[in-house]
């Protein structure tokens, strides 16, 4: 079975700061993997997404993931962060197959302090 | 192109009443997928609709029902209401089927049960 597991539930950085947000996964069959956002009371907008295309992907306001097999990981990064980052990340993996199903890690929620 | 909307936004109702909520996919979309979000369990798969037929279903009680209009527009309802279901409830929507496709949310309706 697929599962997502992110690593620190509340992380802060300082504005200008690394972004470093930690997804590790598990998947029997080479996997699809998300990143998510979501600013409160919203719904969630795709930063970017991994289809075994490219191993770096880059996503939308700067964000990428580096898909890593052998250490199962999919981290999202950023070099600089901005106060408008400050929101709830989720990861995700697709459950595979012909679904559209995906599986959420339990989201992190990235403080960035002035 | 519009987004997918969701309606209502906000929502309340005491135990034991039932609930219908409304998804309208992005023009073209065929695919539907409905997902529960608490802060205790986090994001969660409730179904997923392809053409009018559910193609795949979460682990949740018979209370919960959805389905798919010929025009893709989705509703799910919920019986019987308990304390537990007040969550934010997403609906997704998505071109085709399958797990590399991205999957576009809605802003969700609150509904809080009382």
């Amino acid at each position: 079975a697929q599962s997502v597991t992110q690593l620190g539930s509340h992380v802060s950085v300082s504005e200008g700061a690394l972004v470093l947000l930690r997804c590790n996964y598990s998947s029997s069959v080479p996997p699809y993997l998300f990143w998510y956002v979501q600013y409160p009371n919203q719904g969630l907008q795709l930063l970017l997404k991994y289809t075994s295309a490219a191993t770096l992907v880059k996503g939308i306001n700067g964000f990428e993931a580096e898909f890593k097999k052998s250490e199962t990981s999919f981290h999202l990064t950023k070099p600089s962060a901005h106060m408008s980052d400050a929101a709830e990340y989720f990861c995700a993996v697709s459950d595979g197959g012909a679904t559209n199903k995906l599986i959420f890690g339990t989201g992190t929620l990235l403080a960035v302090q002035p | 192109k519009a987004g997918v909307t969701q309606t209502p936004r906000y929502l309340i109702k005491t135990r034991g009443q039932q609930v219908t909520l409304s998804c309208s996919p992005i023009s073209g979309h065929r695919s539907v997928s409905w997902y529960q979000q608490t802060p205790g369990q986090g994001l969660q798969f409730l179904f997923e609709y392809f053409s009018e037929t559910q193609r795949n279903k979460g682990n949740f009680p018979g209370r919960f029902s959805g389905r798919q209009f010929s025009n893709s527009r989705s509703e799910m309802n919920v019986s019987t209401l308990e304390l537990g279901d007040s969550a934010l409830y997403l609906c997704a929507s998505s071109p085709g089927q399958g797990g590399h496709n991205e999957q576009f949310f809605g802003p969700g309706t609150r509904l809080t049960v009382l």
